[in-house]
């Protein structure tokens, strides 16, 4: 069975401060690892993957993420937060023999001015 | 260019009934997920298909659900003999193929059952 962790339901930061939002899985394979983002009243936006290679992974908007495969974990984080990257953030895994994809509860990250 | 488009957008169904909600994923795109979204949760895995062929369902609550994608395209997820407790938001999400590829989801469809 594969999982996802996100520890935090929020995230609250200061515009122009890095920030990081934690997730961690557990998959029987090799994962691939997903980030979206859920803005209010859109739907659900892929963000960035880690599918193999660079452990460092970038994506859009600027939001990067560093897979640890000792730590089993897929962070996601940004140097310099903007406000309008409040949002709810989720965390995907997918056995890479598989086509199921496991979703964390997501993780509200609010920037403050 | 079009995305994924999902309807009726909202559905309020007495206990008892059938619906069916409607899923028009992005052209070309082989695979097609459903997924059940709970208030406050992430959404939670119901089926995928590629192309026509339904490849996993281990996710779908019971045999009241079904789904179907008869000729690859667009995808039907029927609901039978609704329970309050299938109310939540149901997502479908389509991607090139399977694996690695990024989901692109609709806006979702709403299920309220009274």
């Amino acid at each position: 069975a594969q999982s996802v962790a996100q520890p935090e339901d929020q995230v609250n930061v200061a515009e122009g401060n890095p920030l990081t939002v934690k997730c961690t899985y557990s998959v029987s394979g090799n994962p691939y690892l997903f980030w979206y983002v859920q803005y209010p009243n859109r739907g659900l936006q892929f963000l960035l993957k880690y599918i193999t290679g660079d452990n460092l992974v970038k994506g859009s908007y600027g939001f990067e993420a560093e897979f640890n495969k000792s730590q089993t974990s897929f962070h996601l984080k940004k140097p310099s937060a903007l406000v309008s990257d409040s949002a709810l953030y989720f965390c995907a895994v997918r056995d890479s023999r598989g086509g199921k994809s496991t979703f964390g509860d997501g993780t509200t990250l609010t920037v403050k001015p | 260019g079009a995305g994924v488009s999902q309807s009726p957008r909202y559905k309020v169904a007495k206990r008892g009934q059938d619906v069916a909600l409607r899923c028009d994923p992005i052209s070309g795109h082989v695979s097609l997920f459903w997924y059940q979204q709970a208030l406050g949760q992430g959404p939670e895995f119901l089926t995928y298909f590629q192309n026509e062929a339904q490849l996993d369902k281990s996710g779908l609550p019971s045999d009241r659900f079904f789904a179907e994608r008869p000729e690859g395209s667009v995808s039907t997820l029927k609901i039978q003999r609704t329970q309050q407790e299938d109310s939540a938001v149901y997502l479908c999400a389509s991607s090139l193929q399977g694996g690695g590829y990024e989901q692109y989801f609709g806006p979702g469809t709403r299920l309220t059952v009274t």
